[in-house]
């Protein structure tokens, strides 16, 4: 089946104790982004890969750093989590389809709480 | 101003009406524009997708587009209870790069809430 995993689902943490989220995905998209989404401020952007060790900056990358190694893997680490960090998180992969079109699709979300 | 920006809600509509759903966007190089449901709880669906400007129809839904005026929209007709859930407008900016390709910019959504 055609999916973004995102590993854990839920985490509840203390500040400063350093956490990685972890994303993959298994239809061999070339991009893939993080999000997290907050009442009243929708999907912001926090940082977005175009290919494998190619990243760049979203909207609010601030406190978080990513990587890609491997095609299938974007992992999201917070090296000291903080509680303004508190929020959903959301994996998203896009395929190279050329054009105008990029349709992304989501992983299911990962509550973080950093307390 | 808010580079991606939806009506105010909730929006609440009687079933079988017709719930119209607006979006304005700051940035006039963005070329690809998304609409996403979101049940609660859930990830964002992508319903409908948006580039020339006019209507864009696939069902029970239409987009419309109309660059000069950075506005795009989402009519639902026929309303179902189904379709309660928040309404996300997207539209495709350029990163810190220059690139495009891949970075979404998102309103801060509708709740919409269909009533039977």
């Amino acid at each position: 089946e055609a999916q973004v995993t995102q590993n854990p689902r839920y985490l509840i943490t203390v500040t400063g104790k350093k956490l990685t989220v972890t994303c993959s995905q298994n239809m061999n998209h070339e991009y893939m982004s993080w999000y997290r989404q907050d009442p009243g401020l929708g999907l912001r952007q926090i940082y977005y890969s175009m290919n494998v060790e190619v990243t760049d900056k979203g909207d609010v990358p601030e406190g978080y750093k990513v990587s890609r190694k491997e095609k299938r893997n974007f992992p999201l680490i917070l090296e000291s989590p903080s509680p303004n960090q508190t929020s959903l998180y959301f994996c998203a992969s896009i395929p190279r389809r050329g054009g105008l079109d990029n349709e992304q699709f989501f992983g299911p979300g990962t509550r973080l709480t950093v307390l | 101003q808010k580079e991606v920006e939806q009506n105010s809600g909730p929006l609440s509509v009687p079933e079988g009406a017709i719930a119209s759903l607006n979006c304005t966007y700051s940035d006039r190089g963005s070329q690809s524009f998304f609409w996403y449901r979101q049940y609660s709880g859930k990830s964002p669906e992508l319903i409908m997708s948006i580039y020339s400007n006019g209507d864009k129809e696939d069902g029970r839904f239409t987009a419309q587009l109309n660059k000069a005026s950075q506005y795009v929209s989402l009519l639902i007709r026929d309303s179902q209870p189904s379709d309660s859930a928040t309404y996300l407008c997207a539209v495709n900016g350029r990163g810190a790069g220059g690139t495009s390709y891949g970075k979404l910019t998102f309103g801060q959504g509708t709740i919409l809430t269909v009533h039977p």
